[in-house]
């Protein structure tokens, strides 16, 4: 299996919503990656987790909560979005120890805050 | 700082002819690594090759091969027989190894690939 399951695949939710977003894998990955990415821009880094312990957190708001609560899942937890928060969220895994090994990323959320 | 740069926002190309997509970076650190990925419309964004900054050779996968130069820091993709299927954004990474030794990418900008029938 290699691969990175991402639900759901698109996702509609209002300013006062709370939602989550799921991210699998079962290559044995300890490394674990969510990414927001805008229209014609690059993947931008929000949360690194490696062992299940958040390692890397580039100053995202409050309002993302990332979770990893075993080696195979991680969520990423969404209250009081804002419509410029509307994007596509990656998530991505990794093998720890290879440092020539590719991220592997799944197919995305395509989030729009209302 | 590690930074990656993508000149080209778009490319547009005739089915069968090779393409050349540019990635230069800079970074101090002797040991890297340089990654390419395609990202179609529909949003996953797919491996295609890597170069270690130790490889004597040109990475090479199927129709894919990567320029290595790295005296002009420099890591240009190229795609040899292009096809339909090709069009889709084509992004340069440059692995970094962030706070705590978690690696983490750092990305160009993308250039967009058109390929005419």
């Amino acid at each position: 299996d290699t691969e990175v399951t991402q639900t759901p695949k698109h996702l509609v939710m209002g300013m006062t919503n709370k939602k989550s977003l799921k991210c699998e894998q079962h290559m044995g990955h300890r490394a674990m990656y969510w990414y927001k990415q805008k229209a014609k821009k690059p993947p931008e880094l929000m949360f690194v987790y490696s062992y299940e312990k958040l390692s890397i957190n580039e100053s995202v708001p409050s309002r993302f909560s990332p979770e990893c609560p075993n080696s195979s899942l991680l969520n990423l937890h969404l209250h009081a979005l804002q419509p410029e928060d509307s994007a596509l969220y990656l998530c991505a895994s990794r093998p720890v120890g290879n440092p020539q090994e590719t991220q592997y990323f799944g197919p995305g959320t395509r989030l729009l805050v209302l | 700082a590690q930074k990656i740069t993508q000149t080209q926002p778009g490319m547009f190309v005739q089915e069968k002819e090779a393409v050349t997509l540019d990635c230069t970076y800079d970074t101090s650190d002797q040991s890297y690594g340089l990654f390419w990925y395609k990202q179609p419309s529909s949003g996953e964004m797919i491996f295609l090759i890597y170069q270690g900054s130790y490889d004597e050779q040109n990475a090479t996968e199927g129709r894919y091969s990567l320029n290595f130069q790295k005296a002009r820091k420099s890591a240009n993709l190229v795609i040899s027989a292009s096809q339909l299927g090709d069009s889709a954004m084509y992004f340069c990474a440059m692995r970094v190894v962030g706070d705590q030794g978690a690696q983490k990418l750092v990305f160009g900008q993308g250039t967009r690939l058109t390929i005419n029938p």
